[in-house]
């Protein structure tokens, strides 16, 4: 079992329509979790970081958590163009410094 | 955000040969930082954490002596190739964690090497 697992995709949705992306993660003690975009070509860039239960909000973009069943994903809303990219799930342990990656899902934004 | 800086963002090497790649905290002070290696549509691996005034650690399957890294001061870290191969051609990534605020790990721009 992969520590941070993620749908490779490719995952398409329509232009304005709602990508949903999940990450399941397999370490108990993860408390830090994370969501990058990754451009073709690019190096990552990290979108939303969250740390407790339920949800977070940032503009179009929200991270929910949920430690009891090890999940994590990312909803975009009004899904754009732009927003096609590789979104990689990352966890890290308390203390740690280093991030844990999952294989990335792949979004496609059809105009 | 934190600003990490890569350089050079792209290099192509004669096999046989080595290739420096820097790693810069812009605006902070990164005590660790990590180093990846991505090839073409697979995700990020590992390679090592440097960390500042000591030696680095290296993920198993690493070679130490072929990726040597250097983190001499709290903004620099580098990763020389050595004895570059074509399999080496990859895209590498440096990132460093913000202390504080959970950590946040930013990215460098990333380095694209080809080795021919």
């Amino acid at each position: 079992q992969k520590e941070v697992e993620q749908n490779s995709g490719p995952l398409s949705v329509p232009e304005g329509a709602i990508a949903s992306l999940n990450c399941t993660y397999s370490d108990r003690g993860s408390q830090s979790f994370f969501w990058y975009r990754q451009y073709s070509g690019k190096s990552p860039e990290l979108i939303m970081s969250i740390y407790s239960n339920g949800d977070k909000e940032d503009g179009r973009f929200t991270a929910q958590l949920n430690k009891a069943s090890q999940y994590v994903s990312l909803l975009i809303r009004d899904s754009q163009p732009s927003d096609s990219a590789t979104y990689l799930c990352a966890v890290k342990r308390g203390s740690a410094r280093q991030l844990t990656f999952g294989s990335g899902t792949q979004l496609t934004v059809l105009p | 955000g934190a600003v990490v800086s890569q350089h050079p963002s792209w290099v192509i090497c004669k096999s046989g040969t080595s290739v420096k790649i820097e790693c810069r905290s812009l605006d902070f002070q990164a005590t660790t930082m990590f180093w990846y290696r991505q090839f073409p549509k697979q995700s990020l691996m590992l390679m090592a954490t440097s960390n500042e005034g000591s030696k680095a650690t290296y993920e198993q399957g690493v070679e130490k002596d072929k990726f040597l890294i250097n983190h001499a001061s709290l903004t620099l870290s580098t990763l020389t190739v050595t004895s570059a191969h074509p399999e080496d051609s990859s895209f590498y990534i440096c990132s460093a964690a913000v202390q504080g605020a959970g950590n946040t790990i930013y990215f460098g721009e990333g380095s694209w090497l080809t080795v021919v």
